[in-house]
């Protein structure tokens, strides 16, 4: 059974500061992993959608690395701005199309 | 591309009444739809999946007659809550996606408040 796991569940640093947000999945066989974005009483915003065949992705900040063999992800966040404060969730699809979800990390960007 | 738009985003019913959710998959047709619940500081929840044309398959512990999931047709999904209770009172969020390469698209997502 896929497991996912997020690390740290909360991060709290400067804004200015480079950081990294780790996603774990327990089964290599997986379609692709995304990351996505969810602000207090909103819905969720799609950021990197990575394939398993792909090792990264980029979007302008925001950098996704895949490790399918290790079974890991990590969503780095250059330059970190109070506006990037949200919680990040880390999903897998996997053989069966399926979501499978991390518990997300809580991440304050302090001014 | 691949724009999932829910409405209503905000709904507040009395207890014992009826609210249906819309999902609609605005530029691509999607066959399966998903259907998540999320209470505060707490993390999303899949209640059930909706397959176009035939029944929805509902996660352990969804009450099937409680909420009912219809789709029928390609670029439309509706769960509606019957006889609302204050404890039904949460986020529901419908998701689909174009494709498995493409990844999953989410709608914005609507609070529900039963009083």
């Amino acid at each position: 059974k896929q497991e996912v796991t997020q690390i740290p569940a909360a991060l709290s640093v400067p804004e200015g500061e480079n950081l990294v947000l780790n996603c774990s999945f327990t089964d290599s066989a997986i379609y692709n992993l995304q990351w996505f974005r969810q602000d207090p009483g909103k819905g969720l915003t799609s950021l990197l959608l990575i394939q398993s065949s792909q090792r990264e992705q980029t979007s302008g900040r925001l950098n996704a690395s895949l490790d399918k063999s290790s079974g890991r992800s990590t969503l780095y966040i250059a330059a970190s701005q109070p506006g990037d404060s949200a919680t990040y969730l880390c999903a897998v699809m996997d053989s069966n199309y399926q979501l499978i979800w991390g518990a997300g990390t809580k991440l304050i960007i302090k001014p | 591309g691949a724009v999932v738009s829910q409405h209503p985003s905000r709904v507040i019913c009395k207890s014992g009444t009826s609210v249906k959710i819309e999902c609609r998959s605005l530029d691509f047709q999607a066959t399966t739809m998903f259907w998540y619940r999320q209470f505060p500081k707490q993390s999303l929840m899949l209640m059930a999946t909706s397959n176009e044309g035939s029944k929805a398959t509902y996660e352990q512990g969804v009450e099937k007659d409680k909420f009912l999931i219809n789709h029928a047709s390609l670029t439309l999904s509706t769960l509606t809550v019957t006889s609302a209770h204050p404890e039904d009172s949460s986020f529901y969020i419908c998701s689909a996606h174009p494709s498995a390469n493409y990844g999953y698209t989410f709608g914005s997502g609507t609070r529900l408040t039963v009083v």
